[in-house]
């Protein structure tokens, strides 16, 4: 079926360096994706989110890249810090329905 | 700022036994989720809740599961007879209204459940 996928499992960056955290998804219908933050034994945490008619969307130090042509999702980190080091999930949302489908999640490891 | 708090935080049940997970949603929300998470993969939809009814369920919300509002501000997910692949992190989420394709839930920190 269709579903929302990770490229990479684990990035593991030097601090200070940027992130690029990947995501392809299937479904054409999609058209609204959010990215979710989930550190150890906490929920996920939304971080930015990007409507199916814009291509870009910048919040601080995240920015979040859509691609329908190759239907490609991409969450960039700008000066990476400790405290970015989590699992990061990219969700999406259609007009089928409320829910969000959820990705294999990447783990982003930050070292000092 | 306003959260979704869960508990307990974690349970640990014996197969076939009844299971009840708590959620207090934010208040001003009107819209309700569980999903869950096995150790190791996806978040996964299980059911959202509106009006004091199910809005939608996906395959993984059988008979087995249910899930109430029982006053103004709790909100469960009851698990009938637990099996071994219930165990699970599971996470409640709210949004206060429901915009066609987008919804930022925010997320109770889950209840992790582990059935023997």
């Amino acid at each position: 079926g269709e579903s929302v996928g990770l490229h990479l499992p684990t990035l593991s960056v030097q601090e200070g360096d940027n992130s690029i955290i990947n995501c392809a998804y299937s479904n054409s219908a999609s058209d609204y994706f959010i990215w979710y933050k989930q550190e150890s034994g906490k929920g996920p945490q939304f971080i930015i989110d990007i409507r199916s008619n814009m291509d870009k969307r910048q919040g601080q130090r995240v920015t979040v890249l859509l691609n329908k042509t190759v239907k490609h999702l991409s969450l960039q980190i700008a000066a990476t810090q400790p405290g970015d080091s989590a699992v990061y999930f990219c969700a999406e949302n259609n007009n089928a329905g409320n829910m969000l489908t959820f990705g294999g999640g990447t783990r982003l490891m930050v070292k000092p | 700022e306003p959260e979704v708090t869960q508990t307990p935080s974690h349970q640990v049940t014996q197969m076939g036994q009844e299971v009840i997970l708590r959620c207090v949603p934010i208040s001003n929300h009107l819209y309700f989720y569980w999903y869950r998470q096995i150790l190791g993969q996806k978040v996964e939809f299980l059911v959202s809740f509106y009006n004091n009814e199910i809005s939608e369920k996906s395959e993984i919300f059988d008979d087995q599961f249910s899930v109430e509002r029982p006053d103004g501000s709790n909100f469960t997910l009851k698990i009938r007879s637990t099996k071994l692949e219930d165990s699970a992190m599971y996470f409640c989420a709210s949004t206060r209204s429901y915009t066609s394709g987008a919804n930022v839930l925010t997320f109770g920190a889950g209840s992790r459940l582990t059935v023997l």
